[in-house]
Parts: structure tokens; C-alpha cells; sequence
């Protein structure tokens, strides 16, 4: 079935660094935008990278700019993302997402990611 | 930047009955860029609606979404047990992804 499975959250030092990886299965991984969403506690989802389905066109919200990087491998249905730098207010679930147009349709279950010293 | 407001914060309703939900934005957005998500507990957010009406596949038609410009509603029809959740709109203007800050709706 279509599926997307985060790994790599953690409890990291600020200042330091941690990259995230989504497994796609399921779906033409190739024909679509990915993204990553991130949720705080107790807050609504923030949009914070995207990567077009060729990985020709990346985007970052303003909050992430310089310090994530968003990448995928097509050729292994993966998604990553690279933060540096972090801070306390990265401190979220992170979920990668499919876009269908400009709606995510698909999710995975998320992983957490806490940033504190 | 577009900002989504969305109202109430929370709505208290009873199995049965009907839940209207606005999502505003600061200025005038496509139609076809606008989305409303559930989420629950400890669960992803789930597409619920996108283009403003067109329902996601597997949603339930008591559930529809409406609006133009600046107002944009979604409406449950006769409230199931598991309609009790977070519901966030969301706007896509090239190239940033913006969520509203959510309506709850919970169990009076």
C-alpha cells in the first residue's frame, strides 16, 4: 500500500545537527513533490521544505532558510532532509508528506525531534 | 505572506449535529489552493477536502467544503463519533505551504 515511514528523530544538543530520511512505498515516488511538514507540541503544522518530483526545485519556508537542506533519491524512493544549527523552536514532530497538486494527500506517521541541552 | 485565520478555536457539539468551520484569509487566494485537513491524537493530519469543495478519496460526503475570495467553510453533516478532531485549513500560494491555526471540535 502507499506508505511513508520517517526515521532518524532524536533528542539533539542546539547548535547541532541531525538529518531525517522517509522510505516511500507504494507509489511512483518519482512523479511526485515531497515535502516535510513539521508539527510542535500543541501547535498546527508548519510547512518547511519541499523538493520537486525531479529534485530540480527545492524550496524552504522562511524559519529553515540556510540551516535545512531537503533532498531525494529517486533511485531508492527516499527523501531526506539535513538540519544544522538547530534551535529550540525546531523541536517538532517531523512528517515527509506527498503533494497532489497543492494538497498533501499522503503522510507518514512522523518522527520526533527534540532539541535541548 | 497569506495568513489563514481560522474560527472558532473551538466548537462543542453533539453526535448528530452539524459543525460549520471558517478559515478567512488575510487577502483574496484560489480557490483551487485552498484544503482542509482532520487530525487526530497522535495521528498525521488527514486530506480531507482540496480545491476548496472537491472531497479526498475515501471522505465521507458528510463532509463538503465551500467558499471563494477570502471565506472558506467546511461543513460536517450530522456529527459521527469519530468526526471529534482537529481540523486545519491550508493555502498554497507558489512556493510556500501555509496552515491555519486550527478549529477543534469536541464532544458537548
Amino acid at each position: 500500500q502507499v506508505q511513508l515511514v520517517e526515521s532518524g528523530g532524536g533528542v539533539v544538543q542546539p547548535g547541532r545537527s541531525l538529518t531525517l530520511s522517509c522510505a516511500a512505498s507504494g507509489f511512483a515516488f518519482s512523479s511526485y513533490g515531497m515535502h516535510w511538514v513539521r508539527q510542535a507540541p500543541g501547535k498546527g503544522p508548519e510547512w518547511v521544505a519541499a523538493v520537486w518530483y525531479d529534485g530540480s526545485d527545492k524550496y524552504y519556508a522562511d524559519s529553515v532558510q540556510g540551516r535545512f537542506t531537503v533532498s531525494r533519491d529517486n533511485s531508492k524512493n527516499t527523501l531526506s532532509v539535513q538540519m544544522i544549527s538547530l534551535r529550540a523552536e525546531d523541536t517538532a514532530v517531523y512528517y515527509c508528506a506527498r503533494s497532489v497538486g497543492s494538497a498533501f494527500d499522503i503522510w507518514g506517521q512522523g518522527t520526533m525531534v527534540t532539541v535541548s541541552s | 505572506e497569506i495568513v489563514l485565520t481560522q474560527s472558532p478555536g473551538t466548537l462543542s457539539l453533539s453526535p448528530g449535529e452539524r459543525a460549520s468551520l471558517s478559515c478567512r484569509a488575510s487577502q483574496s487566494v484560489t480557490s483551487t489552493y485552498l484544503a482542509w485537513y482532520q487530525q487526530k491524537p497522535g495521528q498525521a493530519p488527514r486530506l480531507l477536502i482540496y480545491g476548496a469543495s472537491s472531497r479526498a478519496t475515501g471522505v465521507p460526503d458528510r463532509f463538503s467544503g465551500s467558499g471563494s475570495g477570502t471565506d472558506f467553510t467546511l461543513t460536517i453533516n450530522r456529527l459521527e463519533p469519530e468526526d471529534f478532531a482537529v481540523y486545519y485549513c491550508q493555502h498554497y500560494s507558489s512556493p510556500i505551504f501555509t496552515f491555519g491555526p486550527g478549529t477543534k471540535v469536541d464532544i458537548k
